[in-house]
Parts: structure tokens; sequence; C-alpha cells
């Protein structure tokens, strides 16, 4: 049964640093891997999907990298910004997810 | 596009009670989700509508849940009786066919309280 983690549960970090999410999954063969964003009392927001035959994929200032092999899928945040601040969520073939990462970026 | 709508955003039942959550898809999506969303398990898919017909109901936890979807622009989950660890977030969520399947779009939630 495939399983997802997403460790730390929060992370607290300075406005203008980069930072990295993980996202862990137990199962190699998935065909996509996507990341959401979730502000309080929100609804998901999709931030970037990768295919399976994919490595990565970048959107603005995000870039979310994927490694099958090693079970591993990280979402990289260049200088970081208040706005920033949410919940972050990864899921595997689209409906299994994790529990979320809770990121605050001090002003 | 008015996105994903559910209603209401708010319930507040007691024990014992039916309840009835609502969800408008964005038009012309042919998937539907639902899913529930709590600080202990996280966000849990119930159930999944593909043309309005039920795919896959294995994450519905047990016979006091069931949901339909009428037509391509209606679906309802509803929990009877209703009881305390019922209490949740639930999400319904829309995806498109062919190529952007997988991208799917959500609605705000139903924050749901069983007292």
């Amino acid at each position: 049964k495939q399983e997802v983690t997403q460790i730390p549960a929060a992370l607290s970090v300075p406005e203008g640093e980069n930072l990295v999410l993980n996202c862990s999954f137990t199962d190699s063969a998935i065909y996509n891997l996507q990341w959401f964003r979730q502000d309080p009392g929100k609804g998901l927001t999709s931030l970037l999907l990768i295919q399976s035959s994919q490595r990565e994929q970048t959107s603005g200032r995000l870039n979310a990298s994927l490694d099958k092999s090693s079970g591993r899928s990280t979402l990289y945040i260049a200088a970081s910004q208040p706005g920033d601040s949410a919940t972050y969520l990864c899921a595997v073939n689209k409906i299994i997810f994790g529990k979320g990462t809770r990121l605050h970026i001090l002003p | 596009d008015a996105g994903v709508i559910q209603s209401p955003r708010h319930e507040v039942t007691e024990m014992g009670q039916e309840v009835t959550l609502r969800c408008k898809p964005i038009s012309g999506h042919d998937y539907l989700f639902w899913y529930r969303q709590t600080m202990m398990r996280g966000l849990e898919l119930l159930i999944y509508f593909n043309n309005n017909v039920p795919i896959d109901d294995s994450g519905m936890p047990e016979d006091r849940f069931s949901a339909k979807m009428p037509n391509a622009s209606f679906s309802t989950l509803k929990i009877q009786p209703s009881e305390p660890r019922d209490s949740a977030v639930y999400f319904c969520a829309s995806s498109p066919q062919g190529a952007n399947y997988n991208e799917q779009f959500f609605g705000p939630g139903t924050r749901l309280t069983v007292l």
C-alpha cells in the first residue's frame, strides 16, 4: 500500500531564504506527483505536477524534483516571502496525500 | 468560472442527525472527488465519480456514508446517522478529461462538527 510522508510537519524560515520541503513515498511505481498549497480555511491549490517520466518542474520561484528510485520529491522555494506561508501537501498518483508541512515565513 | 462550489461552508449538528453536503463541480469536468481532512489522518479520498458513475468508493468509511451524483453538475455526500468522529473538513474536487486529467480543482470545503 502506497504511503506518503512529509517531514517536518512544521517549518519556520526567515524571509528571503531559500528552502526545501520534502515528500517521501513507499512505492516507486508512481505515474505522477503533485504539490499543492493550502491556506487556512481554504481548499487546495495545485502548484506543480510532475509526470513519472519527468525529473523536475518549475514555476516562478518554485521548483519540484522527483526521484522515483529513492521514493522522494522535493519542493524548492527561492527567496521566500511572507505570502508563501501556508501548508504544502504532496500527492502521489493524484489521490494519495501526505499530511503536509506547515510553512511560516518570518518577516 | 466560479470554481468548485460547496455548501454549506460550516455545519454543526448533533450526533444521530442526518447531514447532507453538496458540491457543484466546474462545468465540463467529468471527474468528481470527495475527500475528508482531519488532523490525525490528513486528506483521505472517500469516493470518486466519472461521468456521474461511482468508480471507487473503497474510501467510504462505513455504511453510514453515501454519495450520489444525479447529474453532471451536482453531487451529494450524506452521513446518516452522524457521529462525533465524523467531524472533519470535507472537500469536493473536480478534474477534466484528457491531457489535463491530473489537474484537480478543489472547493473551499465544508467544516462539519458533530456534537
